[in-house]
């Protein structure tokens, strides 16, 4: 079954402790990307990726870190959270090409207290 | 700056009313992507349109791309509460997504 898979699906920590959300895609797909997700603000990209060792910023990338060291993972790394980063984290896959067309993880829900 | 305006931001409306939500911006884009969020779950992919005029229909859903390519609509007729959910549009700026804040709807029996 082609999907995006995510881990943890829920995580609560505290401010500066350093973690990494999981993500995984097995469709092969050369893009990838991270999301985040407020009320009022809808959802935000944080970073993405256009293949293996190419990331690049999105609009909201102050706090975190991404690595692609292989095509199918995509992982998201808050050093030092804080609870401005309490948020529905998602990550997506896409092929490269014109439209971008995203595949959708299940969420991570993270809080920083 | 929103890049993306949804309107409207809140809908609810009983099941078999017809509806239209409406993604507009000032920037022409090759492309427009429309997706549907349930309650914890990802959003899912309805459909792209690409052309300017176009129009696609996805069973009761209909979608169209504004002449210039600015802005688009999304149409359901005779609504179900199935279709309970965060409607999102996006359109890609270079290798970048972005998304408008979404219409939420719900349908009520």
């Amino acid at each position: 079954e082609a999907q995006v898979t995510q881990n943890p699906r829920y995580l609560i920590t505290v401010t500066g402790k350093k973690l990494t959300v999981t993500c995984s895609q097995n469709m092969n797909h050369e893009y990838m990307s991270w999301y985040r997700q407020d009320p009022g603000l809808g959802l935000r990209q944080i970073y993405y990726s256009m293949n293996v060792e190419v990331t690049d910023k999105g609009d909201v990338p102050e706090g975190y870190k991404v690595s692609r060291k292989e095509k199918r993972n995509f992982p998201l790394i808050l050093e030092s959270p804080s609870p401005n980063q309490t948020s529905l984290y998602f990550c997506a896959s896409s092929w490269a090409g014109d439209s971008y067309e995203q595949y959708f993880g299940p969420g991570t829900r993270l809080t920083v207290t | 700056t929103q890049l993306l305006e949804q309107s409207p931001q809140f809908l609810s409306i009983q099941e078999g009313e017809n509806l239209t939500v409406y993604c507009n911006s000032s920037s022409v884009f090759s492309s427009l992507q429309w997706y549907r969020q349930e309650p914890g779950e990802g959003p899912v992919l309805l459909v792209t349109v690409v052309t300017g005029g176009e129009v696609k229909k996805l069973k009761r859903l209909t979608f169209q791309f504004g002449d210039a390519r600015k802005d688009s609509s999304l149409h359901i007729t005779a609504a179900q509460p199935g279709d309970t959910g965060l409607y999102l549009c996006a359109v890609n700026s270079g290798y970048a997504l972005n998304f408008g804040k979404g219409t939420s709807l719900l349908v009520t029996p």
